[in-house]
């Protein structure tokens, strides 16, 4: 089955700790992206990419950073620069950027 | 820049019922997609509108693309339990791509 996986579904971390969130697909889509969910909120974008080695701030990139070496994988990481990290973190992707998009099930972070 | 905004913020609804949410937009737009997030889950794509004036209809859903392209609205009719969630719009236009705050839809049977 294709789709997308996003682990773990729930993470604790400490405050000033840096984290990762995993994110790979095997649909053979070009474009991946972060957003974050904050609760009764839309959703923000933080990074996005169009094509491996090539990734693009989005709305909320502060205090995160990505990376792109693989098609199927673009991990995450929340770093200790993050102000308010505690969220829920989704990853999608499509098959060019502006497609529609398919989501992972997300990944709950909370940070003490 | 472009701002997008999605009325009614919640919509509670009566089994049965119909109701109409939408998506405004204050640029012209290449496109608009629809999504729905059921509570705990994660959006899922339900319909994208191209064309001006462009209609489509999933069973009891309904999705217009407004005749400037600047708006869009999702009809539900005879509502049901599992129309509880989320609707998002997510739209584009010349230099952006954005998501809708979302209208939260519950249902009262």
């Amino acid at each position: 089955d294709g789709g997308i996986t996003q682990s773990p579904k729930y993470l604790f971390r400490k405050e000033g700790q840096n984290v990762t969130l995993s994110c790979e697909q095997n649909l053979n889509h070009d474009a991946m992206y972060w957003y974050r969910q904050d609760p009764g909120q839309g959703l923000r974008l933080i990074y996005y990419s169009q094509i491996v080695n090539d990734f693009q701030k989005g709305d909320i990139a502060e205090g995160y950073s990505v990376s792109r070496e693989k098609k199927e994988s673009f991990p995450l990481t929340v770093t200790s620069a993050q102000k308010n990290p505690t969220a829920f973190y989704l990853c999608a992707s499509s098959i060019t950027l502006g497609s529609p998009l398919h989501f992972g099930n997300g990944t709950r972070l909370t940070v003490t | 820049g472009q701002q997008v905004m999605q009325i009614p913020q919640y919509q509670h609804v009566q089994e049965g019922e119909d109701f109409t949410t939408y998506c405004n937009s204050s640029t012209t737009l290449s496109n608009i997609q629809w999504y729905k997030q059921r509570p705990g889950g994660h959006p899922v794509f339900l319909i994208q509108l191209v064309k001006s004036g462009e209609v489509k209809k999933q069973k009891r859903l309904t999705f217009q693309f407004g005749e400037a392209k600047k708006n869009s609205s999702l009809h539900i009719t005879a509502t049901q339990t599992t129309d509880v969630g989320t609707y998002f719009c997510r739209v584009r236009d010349d230099y952006k791509l954005s998501f809708g705050a979302g209208t939260t839809v519950t249902v009262r049977a």
